[in-house]
């Protein structure tokens, strides 16, 4: 089975200042999805980004980045020029692409709180 | 733009009750999903949906548990009888058919229907 990792249970960022968060998780498959989920106060659950795992190029969405190590099996998420709205939960997930006639389930880490601070 | 929606935002009810949480998935998506979150804890899948049978399970959604697609629109997820247990926050999503039986790689999340068993 899939297991997801964020070590990380909370991090601060300056507004402005750039922050990474971690993810790492465990497979052995060649072939998924890995995303990051935003979770404001709400819960409701946002996408950010999403990264194939067949694509050597990291995703990049405005000022959200990652940095897909497939060897390492690490997928950390970079929020650059951080605002106030992008304090949240963040989710890492991962999804298979072998059985993805069946839908595929999403596995998610157990979070990463991000404060950021004015 | 085209989103998931869940009624009822919040349901009260007492230890064993039966509720029904509804969601409308996106129009022209196929695949759908609850998931649920304990208060504080990681996001927990729970099954998947396809073609009017479930494609999907995890060791959560027991017995008392059921799906269903009443009609073209509505998804929903019944509880028989609640337990203490299952207050938590659940959440459907769904995602596109590309093709007869496969599904694209994301899942949109509706807003969650926050469950507290008295």
């Amino acid at each position: 089975a899939q297991t997801v990792t964020q070590s990380q249970p909370e991090m601060s960022v300056q507004e402005a200042e750039t922050v990474t968060l971690s993810c790492t998780y465990d497979t052995s498959e060649s072939d998924y999805y890995l995303f990051w989920y935003k979770q404001p106060p709400s819960r409701q659950m946002i996408l950010v980004i999403r990264q194939e795992a067949y694509k050597q190029q990291n995703a990049t969405e405005n000022r959200f980045s990652v940095n897909f190590q497939k060897a390492a099996k690490s997928f950390s998420l970079k929020i650059s020029d951080s605002q106030l709205g992008d304090a949240a939960m963040y989710f890492c997930a991962y999804r298979s692409r072998v059985r993805v006639e069946y839908g595929n389930k999403l596995v998610f880490g157990a979070g990463t709180i991000l404060r950021v601070k004015s | 733009e085209p989103e998931v929606t869940q009624t009822p935002s919040h349901q009260v009810t007492q230890m064993g009750q039966e509720v029904i949480l509804r969601c409308v998935p996106i129009s022209n998506h196929l695949y759908f999903y609850w998931y649920r979150q304990i208060l504080g804890q990681k996001v927990e899948f729970l099954v998947s949906f396809y073609n009017n049978e479930i494609s999907e399970k995890s060791e959560i959604f027991d017995d008392q548990f059921s799906v269903e697609r009443p009609d073209g629109s509505n998804f929903t997820l019944k509880i028989r009888s609640t337990k203490l247990e299952d207050s938590a926050m659940y959440f459907c999503a769904s995602s596109e058919a590309v093709g007869w039986g496969v599904s694209t790689d994301t899942q949109y999340f509706g807003p969650g229907t926050r469950l507290t068993v008295l």
